[in-house]
């Protein structure tokens, strides 16, 4: 079972920061939490991942709390193509086959 | 670098017939997996590759669904025979097995439906 909680949906005006939260209180030390998007018709896009601290690259910013209990992915200045669904995924450990165990996602709409 | 490739990328056949995708890892990928994803859920793991061996297939319906990839590069999905629930679509992924924080890369999947 997915290790992730979120919000089945969340709103974002154009040209705004949308900030999509996620829940992973059971989290092991050793694993990492990995972000990706879905349009619609498309194989899943990777964005993000990180395991302690707080990464940035060219499509957004990953926000993990010290606790690792909980993260925030940031896409900084959102347009109408982000419009997709974003998924928090906990990474099963290495000696487990890091596998993705996919959750529900959350579905951003980016509107005008 | 390419990306995934995977064929058929539409397919419609009527229940109880057999179909058969295929995919190509990027290249140099040691980590092949199958997912299944019914409209509106995430994507569910089907079966995990290590070059050409399997190294979780806990999810997969072996009574119906078989998947190969004999010479560690390639791989095909099989579905014999098929039923209305398996109508979905199925998405390759792959990654290279040298560090564990290494990014898995999804294809754009093969969109079955079963009349």
């Amino acid at each position: 079972d997915a290790k992730t909680t979120q919000p089945p949906s969340m709103d974002c005006a154009e040209g705004r920061a949308a900030n999509l939260p996620c829940n992973h209180s059971t989290i092991s030390g050793n694993e990492y939490v990995y972000w990706y998007r879905q349009i619609h018709s498309q194989g899943p896009q990777y964005i993000i991942h990180g395991l302690k601290n707080n990464e940035t690259n060219e499509m957004a910013s990953l926000i993990i709390t010290e606790d690792r209990k909980s993260s925030t992915l940031i896409l900084p200045h959102a347009t109408l193509r982000d419009t997709a669904v974003y998924y928090c995924i906990v990474r099963v450990a290495r000696n487990q086959g890091g596998k993705l165990i996919f959750g529900q996602g959350t579905e951003l709409s980016v509107k005008p | 670098e390419a990306g995934v490739a995977q064929s058929p990328r539409y397919k419609i056949i009527e229940k109880r017939q057999s179909v058969a995708f295929w995919c190509n890892p990027i290249s140099g990928h040691a980590t092949l997996y199958w997912y299944q994803q019914i409209l509106g859920q995430g994507p569910k793991l089907l079966i995990q590759f290590q070059n050409n061996g399997v190294v979780d297939d806990s999810q997969l319906p072996k009574d119906r669904f078989s998947a190969e990839r004999l010479k560690g590069v390639d791989s095909t999905l099989k579905i014999q025979p098929a039923k209305l629930e398996d109508s979905a679509v199925y998405l390759c992924a792959s990654r290279p097995n040298s560090d564990y924080g290494n990014t898995i890369y999804f294809g754009e999947g093969s969109w079955l439906t079963v009349v």
